[in-house]
């Protein structure tokens, strides 16, 4: 089992640049989530899915949108990229299901803007 | 307004002795207060779990102890062991977790021989 893979696990970008990370998790999972991990600031959420087909903002969406492809895959995009955007983000996923609360994390993605 | 405070930042255990990390929440919907613990170049992980309706839950050497009315919860760690160097993640929810996660600002934990 993969669990939930990231990719690219690496990347660096110059300012105005634009990408997409992607995120797909092979355990049926019903909501998928992207945070983003600073020194010293935790991890905050970005943007959630609860279940196919919706999208909700979480406490940082600015400068980030995110396409929930089907129910395995959810994509957080960057249109313009600004250095304040260097972080490390992480894709998670959740059955969402009676007493099933576990968030299963991927590897994270470094990202890094000039 | 952060909504989980964590304490303290970082953290320096001998081995064999205990870890305490404490959480501080203001949302009284919270109703699911779950710790993840990071090792260097991995996602987090969940460690241990517990709802409102309990004081205290213990799962081998790591306990977390739950105080409703101060509306605190902190994680314990017994025995403390090198390989429990890693940065742990208070967090909280509401709708039994069901709304997403609010995490704390982490603790780095490290634990010298």
């Amino acid at each position: 089992n993969a669990g939930v893979t990231q990719t690219p696990k690496f990347q660096v970008l110059k300012t105005g640049q634009s990408m997409t990370l992607q995120c797909a998790q092979d355990m049926n999972h019903n909501s998928m989530y992207w945070y983003r991990q600073d020194p010293g600031m935790g991890l905050r959420l970005i943007y959630y899915s609860a279940s196919e087909g919706t999208t909700d903002k979480g406490e940082v969406p600015n400068g980030y949108n995110v396409s929930r492809l089907n129910k395995r895959e959810f994509s957080l995009r960057l249109e313009s990229a600004a250095p304040s955007q260097t972080s490390v983000y992480f894709c998670a996923s959740k059955l969402s299901r009676s007493g099933a609360n576990v968030l299963t994390f991927g590897a994270g993605s470094r990202l890094t803007v000039l | 307004q952060q909504q989980v405070k964590q304490s303290p930042q970082s953290l320096i255990v001998q081995k064999g002795g205990i870890s305490i990390i404490n959480c501080a929440y203001e949302n009284t919907a919270f109703d699911y207060f779950p710790w993840y613990q990071q090792f260097p170049g991995k996602g987090p992980a969940l460690l241990i779990a517990i709802r409102p309706d309990v004081s205290e839950k213990k799962e081998g050497r790591f306990t977390i102890s739950f105080n409703k009315s101060a509306k605190q919860f902190s994680l314990h760690i017994m025995d403390s062991q090198p390989g429990d160097s890693a940065t742990y993640f208070c967090a909280a929810s509401m709708n039994s977790g069901n709304t997403p996660l609010v995490f704390g600002k982490g603790t780095r934990l490290s634990v010298i021989a």
